[in-house]
């Protein structure tokens, strides 16, 4: 069973768009909360991380906000460009086992 | 500095044929996990090594099955291929396994079973 749900499976923006995506969870063990960048033929990159004592968080054009309560998080890519078309996943880890959870992925597309 | 990297690159077996997948985690890095891909999905937990050790086992039948060597590379083993083990498959370093939560991918090795 998936334990981090992802949405939407795609999405389309112009560029200075700002694509969101969101993901939810179930196990309370999770406290760290990693996306991941891929683009076609690459393994995942690492984009930017939160946990959950901080609601939001911001790497450059990249921002994750967290909800504790609704276990729910989001990543949002302020004025996206094209080079940012890629796939990204959501995932999530416990210091239980360290093992990465992801979910099941977006596809983004930024039209120029 | 050098990634993770990961050899072969592609691969083609026939079911029932038996794969070894090689990974070298990033210098200094003494943890190794893998993961699988299937094609539209996200990565799936396979197994996670420190020290050449099993520190955590995905839900994956005993087809599959892992080492870590002294020099912290290792490799992934799957026996009796299915075709339903064609993926593109995943090696993560990290520094440590019990306080580093950091994760970083290799390119994968992706493998087409016929």
């Amino acid at each position: 069973q998936q334990q981090v749900k992802q949405s939407p499976q795609s999405l389309i923006v112009q560029k200075g768009g700002i694509p969101i995506i969101n993901c939810a969870y179930e196990n309370t063990a999770f406290d760290y909360f990693p996306w991941y960048q891929q683009f076609p033929g690459k393994g995942p990159a690492l984009l930017i991380a939160i946990r959950p004592d901080v609601s939001e968080k911001k790497e450059g054009r990249f921002t994750i906000s967290f909800n504790k309560s609704a276990k729910q998080f989001s990543l949002h890519i302020m004025d996206s460009q094209p080079g940012d078309s890629a796939t990204y996943f959501c995932a999530a880890t416990s210091s239980n086992d360290y093992k990465l959870s992801f979910g099941a992925g977006t596809t983004v597309t930024v039209r120029a | 500095d050098a990634g993770v990297t990961q050899s072969p690159t592609h691969l083609i077996k026939t079911r029932g044929q038996q794969v070894t997948l090689r990974c070298s985690p990033i210098s200094g890095h003494k943890s190794v996990s893998w993961y699988q891909q299937v094609l539209g999905q996200g990565p799936q937990f396979i197994f996670q090594y420190y020290e050449k050790e099993e520190r955590g086992r995905g839900n994956f039948p005993d087809r599959f099955s892992a080492r870590q060597f002294p020099n912290y590379s290792s490799e992934l083993n799957v026996n009796a291929l299915l075709l339903g083990d064609s993926a593109l498959y995943l090696c993560a370093s990290s520094l440590v396994w019990d306080t580093d939560y950091e994760q970083y991918f290799g390119p994968g090795t992706r493998l087409t079973v016929t």
